[in-house]
């Protein structure tokens, strides 16, 4: 199956600052990949799909990047709600896999 | 809006069989894939399995052994059964909708708030 790392583990940042989150895959699936924000105590919600697609709702600052094995999550001039934990899973390759997150704090 | 419930015990005995169901509302079962994923305490996501509303499901092959889900129309339900469970399935379950898609490929866009389901004697 295919091993999804993110880096880094954290992510120390101010509001307004830009966060640049990386998801590095341990082989190519093209660009079957989502990423998902989970804050303390809620769901997950699907942030990006299709590596670079926004869901319905989420603000233009959050953009997808990336194809093959290297992927990325830009949040642009982070917002107090940003702060949270980010994973990336990959949906290209069966069984879908998930990375272990990339904490975004202040 | 759809919205997602799971339902079921949330004490499970080691051995024993987990069981939740996942009641859709504000839209219908039919014509989208349904899932499971688990989040044990602490810890990252986990993919179960998932299954369309015809019936026809895939399962995490680390669970496969393990697994059933089945489908409802008629209440417009789905269900996870776990057998033989340990404290290693202990963890928050929730069910999801792969409402999303791209290129033929699937994403989770609705997910239910979760039943932690605790596995002890």
């Amino acid at each position: 199956e295919i091993v999804l790392t993110q880096s880094p583990a954290t992510l120390s940042l101010s509001p307004g600052e830009t966060a640049t989150l990386s998801c590095r895959a341990s082989q190519s699936f093209s660009s079957h990949l989502a990423w998902y924000q989970q804050k303390p105590g809620q769901a997950p919600r699907l942030l990006i799909y299709g590596a670079s697609n926004r869901a319905t709702g989420i603000p233009a600052r959050f953009s997808g990047s990336g194809c093959g094995t290297d992927f990325t999550l830009t949040i642009s001039s982070l917002e107090p709600e940003d702060f949270a934990v980010y994973y990336c899973q990959q949906r290209g390759n069966w069984p879908e896999t998930f990375g272990p997150g990339t904490k975004v704090e202040i | 809006q759809v919205q997602l419930q799971e339902s079921g015990p949330r004490l499970v005995k080691p051995s024993e069989t987990l069981s939740l169901t996942c009641s859709v509302s504000g839209g219908s079962i039919s014509g989208h894939y349904w899932g499971w994923f688990r989040q044990p305490p602490g810890r990252g996501l986990e993919w179960i399995g998932y299954i369309y509303y015809t019936g026809s499901s895939s399962y995490s092959p680390s669970l496969t052994s393990r697994v059933t889900m089945s489908v409802d129309t008629s209440k417009n339900q789905f269900s996870l059964k776990l057998t033989s469970v340990t404290a290693a399935d202990t963890a928050l379950y929730y069910c999801i909708r792969y409402g999303v898609q791209v290129a033929g490929f699937h994403y989770m866009d609705v997910w239910g708030e979760g039943a932690t389901v605790t596995v002890s004697s």
